[in-house]
């Protein structure tokens, strides 16, 4: 069935290091996508999001790029943190069916 | 602003027993809610979502339903518990639902022993 998933299940960086996480979904008519920042214990925050008529979003440290011609997204830190290590989940959203379809998340490890 | 509140934060229940999980809205109306399962190493699984008052839909057939007696608030049930339910239980919420992004609250750990 249809589904977003990521290449990479766990990513270790070297802090201030650039970190690029990577995520296929397979519904080319999907409108919007977003990245998700979940540390453990707690509930997945918002961190970045992009609409699919664009193909580039910054926001502070972190780029969202969109390749809807293979149907990818990556989100890029630059000079990651130990604070960024965290799982990520990029999400899938079709509004015609009203709903959010999450990736299996990607782990970071950031090391000092 | 919105905030979203579970309870309980964590909870420890023996196979067979009941479950209520509770999920709460502030500072918004007719939101659209919605629980998901997040086994862990996993990712979330969508196991009901509410565009209104008592309107509920499932995505997976299973033990769990869920019920929305308030525009604000969701909840989680279940009548006999299986080992399968453990995991962690987000509400989440969104605001006006084909343009807006999905806001998660803290999570119920819930271990079924």
């Amino acid at each position: 069935g249809e589904s977003v998933g990521l290449h990479l299940p766990t990513l270790s960086v070297q802090e201030g290091d650039n970190s690029i996480i990577n995520c296929a979904y397979s519904n080319s008519a999907s409108d919007y996508f977003i990245w998700y920042k979940q540390e453990s214990g707690k509930g997945p925050q918002f961190i970045i999001d992009i609409r699919s008529n664009m193909d580039k979003r910054q926001g502070q440290r972190v780029t969202v790029l969109l390749n809807k011609t293979v149907k990818h997204l990556s989100l890029q830190i630059a000079a990651t943190q130990p604070g960024d290590s965290a799982v990520y989940f990029c999400a899938e959203i079709r509004y015609n069916f009203n709903k959010f379809y999450f990736g299996s998340g990607t782990k970071l490890n950031v090391k000092p | 602003s919105q905030t979203i509140h579970q309870w309980p934060a964590t909870l420890v229940q023996p196979v067979g027993s009941p479950l209520s999980l509770e999920c709460t809205v502030e500072g918004t109306s007719n939101p659209n809610l919605y629980w998901y399962r997040q086994a862990a190493g996993r990712g979330l699984q969508l196991l009901f979502y509410s565009v209104g008052i008592g309107q509920i839909s499932s995505e997976v057939p299973q033990n769990l339903s869920a019920s929305r007696p308030q525009d604000r608030q969701f909840i989680l049930s279940s009548k006999k518990l299986l080992l399968s339910d453990s995991g962690f239980y987000l509400c989440a919420w969104t605001d006006r639902p084909h343009t807006d992004t999905q806001y998660f609250g803290p999570g119920t750990r819930l271990t079924v022993l």
